[in-house]
């Protein structure tokens, strides 16, 4: 069975320029995660969606960072006029809800950086 | 709101000892579910036990077991005769949340080094 999948692994950009990630969940996981990691950090909520719909995006900085999951499967992240401080990992994650107790299954992640 | 809290930034330990990590938590949930996850060096989180705030045993798998002690609101990770692949930042992480919607609310990691 094939595990997450993300795409970038790794990025460099300037301050202002855009950046999309892309994720690949395990097959049938109904729940898609997206965390910032910082360096150092343990993961923080960005935003999670159950099939297509958004279940929780109070974290997302809604005015750079967006994110979409339109037909319940893979996912984007993008972030629109990045930032120094949006340099992190970011890593998607999924799960499929009834059949565990809030186990989830991490890609490798995306490393960001803003110069 | 829920936290977890992890002191211990590093460990360093000789292979084939014993180890602890700490974790302590705070809920106001009656009924919740603790975690332990590694970061190896790649980058990749992997699950590795859970306990669940209503059993009393706690939780063992492989060379992973816990010490959860409820009334202190903690959850130690015991790691048995480590091995140099050990090396890795753990996380402790806790549910939050009722029925399907949940997330899980994360320390900020314990960085374990293995020496020969």
């Amino acid at each position: 069975e094939a595990g997450v999948t993300q795409s970038p692994r790794y990025a460099v950009l300037q301050e202002g320029q855009a950046v999309s990630f892309w994720c690949d969940p395990i097959s049938g996981h109904d729940t898609l995660y997206w965390y910032q990691q910082p360096r150092d950090q343990g993961p923080q909520l960005l935003v999670y969606f159950r099939d297509e719909a958004v279940i929780d995006n109070s974290q997302l900085p809604s005015d750079r960072f967006s994110a979409v999951r339109p037909k319940g499967t893979n996912s984007t992240l993008k972030i629109q006029s990045a930032k120094q401080g949006d340099t992190a990992t970011y890593l998607c994650a999924s799960s499929l809800v009834g059949t565990d107790t809030g186990q989830l299954y991490f890609g490798e992640g995306s490393k960001l950086t803003v110069l | 709101a829920q936290k977890v809290t992890q002191t211990q930034t590093s460990i360093s330990v000789v292979e084939k000892t014993t180890v602890t990590m700490d974790c302590v938590y705070e809920t106001r949930d009656s009924s919740y579910f603790l975690f332990w996850y590694k970061q190896t060096a790649s980058g990749e989180i992997v699950f590795l036990i859970r306990q669940d705030s209503y059993k009393k045993e706690n939780a063992t798998v492989g060379h992973y077991s816990l010490n959860f002690q409820k009334p202190k609101s903690s959850i130690g990770l015991i790691i048995t005769a480590t091995q140099i692949e050990d090396s890795a930042v753990y996380f402790c992480a806790m549910r939050e949340g009722r029925g399907s919607n949940y997330q899980l609310i994360w320390g900020s990691g314990t960085k374990l080094i293995i020496k020969p």
